[in-house]
């Protein structure tokens, strides 16, 4: 079964720096392109960040542009969310996307972020 | 970049159909057929109903459909049952190879 497990999320201040990863299997990572996608609570989701099979191409949201950087590592099948400078408005549920949008797409459980001092 | 625009409510009873529109630009919707369609019950990661505008992924009830004109795209849900009762979001590709959602529309089974 696919399976996809987020982890790294916590409390953080204004201005810090959290990495979250996402745990792949099931299925062949590497064949895929993968995103993350968040949702404050309560609020609608917003498209965060794609990364491509190559593993150098990336496309972000202009709200995490420049602040965030998306990695993929092949060989342990895990996608990482580098995140930098965060603000109160990054607080948000967090979660990584297989196929996101296609025929095969598959959601992890999320993380939780939280931005506040 | 502003959201893809939905109605913030729908309701309908058990049995009726509803449709739930999802108004983009030039820039997304219009423009291209990858727009997806997600259902999501409380405290649960979303669900994908529709993709490429109104393809089903395997295990969807085709009492879930999808279409699309111009700007705007829709998603059709016939013969409510009151597990259909949940958050809807619709997501668009756009021409700055990104993604927007709509903001969400709650569909109430009364």
């Amino acid at each position: 079964d696919v399976q996809l497990v987020e982890s790294g999320g916590g409390l953080v201040q204004p201005g810090g720096s959290l990495r979250l990863s996402c745990a792949a299997s099931g299925f062949t990572f590497s064949g895929y392109w993968t995103h993350w996608v968040r949702q404050a609570p309560g609020k609608g989701l917003v498209w965060v960040s794609v990364i491509k099979t190559d593993g150098r191409s990336a496309t972000y949201a202009d709200s995490v542009k420049g602040r965030f950087t998306v990695s993929r590592d092949d060989a342990t099948n895990t996608l990482y969310l580098q995140m930098n400078c965060l603000r109160a408005d990054d607080s948000a549920v967090y979660y990584c996307i297989k196929d996101f949008g296609g025929p095969e797409d598959s959601w992890g459980q999320g993380t939780l972020v939280i931005v506040s001092s | 970049q502003s959201a893809l625009t939905q109605p913030a409510s729908v309701s309908g009873s058990p049995g009726q159909s509803i449709t739930i529109s999802c108004t983009g630009t030039s820039s997304d919707v219009c423009a291209y057929k990858y727009v997806s369609w997600y259902q999501q019950h409380p405290g649960k990661a979303p669900k994908l109903m529709i993709y490429d505008v109104s393809e089903r992924p395997s295990g969807i009830s085709n009492r879930f459909s999808g279409s699309k004109s111009g700007n705007t795209a829709s998603l059709t849900i016939s013969g409510l049952q009151a597990e259909d009762e949940a958050d809807y979001h619709c997501t668009s590709y756009t021409n700055r190879g990104t993604y927007m959602f709509g903001g969400g529309t709650k569909l109430t089974v009364l």
